[in-house]
């Protein structure tokens, strides 16, 4: 069975400090994979999505980036964080190609920043 | 992309079925209508997705209107379980432009009473 492996849960940092969350998948190959942030009662917001190896799609000019260095691996940066940056940073993954399958998320990392 | 429209918020009694509304006047040919939900601090949940037919499974069933301008998302017995935010989103089909991109709405507030 697939599953999606997110971390850390909680994380506190200080402005200026770099960010690096990390979230992988099993049990399936060449994912559709994204990242998600979501601010103190609000609806997320699509930060990043990739449908492959080095492909990235950016949603919103940011303080972060996305990487993808493996088929099954996303990675979420910053090099210097911001206050705004706080947030619920959630990590998914769908099949790719089809807009008919669901899509699994992971428990998300809750970042403070300070 | 193609939006959707949904109330901020509803309310239910337990036990008592709830119908969800969705309007999607711009969707297109090749998007699915999916619902998610959320419960807090937790990342999303998928519930149930549909093309043009309804759809039933364990958790939902989802009516799509004819034109598939608008959909709404049934819970045939509200437990408090179900109390959460309830997204409805469009995905792209295989081929779209921008297909693999899962962007989220603000979502219904869901409160169910006991």
């Amino acid at each position: 069975s697939q599953t999606i492996h997110q971390w850390p849960a909680t994380l506190v940092q200080p402005v200026g400090s770099p960010l690096s969350l990390e979230c992988t998948v099993e049990g399936t190959s060449n994912p559709n994979l994204y990242w998600y942030r979501q601010a103190a009662g609000r609806g997320l917001q699509l930060l990043f999505y990739s449908v492959g190896i080095g492909q990235i799609s950016s949603e919103v000019p940011q303080n972060l980036s996305a990487s993808r260095p493996q088929d099954r691996q996303f990675i979420l940066s910053s090099k210097k964080l911001l206050l705004s940056d706080s947030g619920f940073y959630l990590c998914a993954w769908s099949v790719n190609g089809r807009g008919g399958t669901e899509a699994f998320f992971g428990q998300g990392t809750r970042l403070t920043v300070v | 992309d193609a939006k959707t429209t949904q109330p901020n918020s509803m309310e239910s009694n337990e036990e008592e079925p709830v119908h969800l509304p969705c309007n999607h006047s711009t969707i297109s040919g090749t998007d699915y209508i999916h619902w998610y939900r959320q419960l807090p601090s937790q990342g999303p949940e998928y519930v149930i997705h549909g093309l043009t037919s309804n759809v039933n499974n364990r958790m939902a069933s989802l009516a799509i209107a004819e034109d598939r301008k608008s959909s709404t998302l049934i819970l045939h017995r509200a437990t408090l379980r179900d109390a959460a935010v309830y997204y409805c989103i469009l995905r792209v089909g295989a081929g779209g432009t921008s297909y693999g991109k899962l962007t989220f709405g603000q979502g219904t507030i869901l409160t169910v009473h006991p």
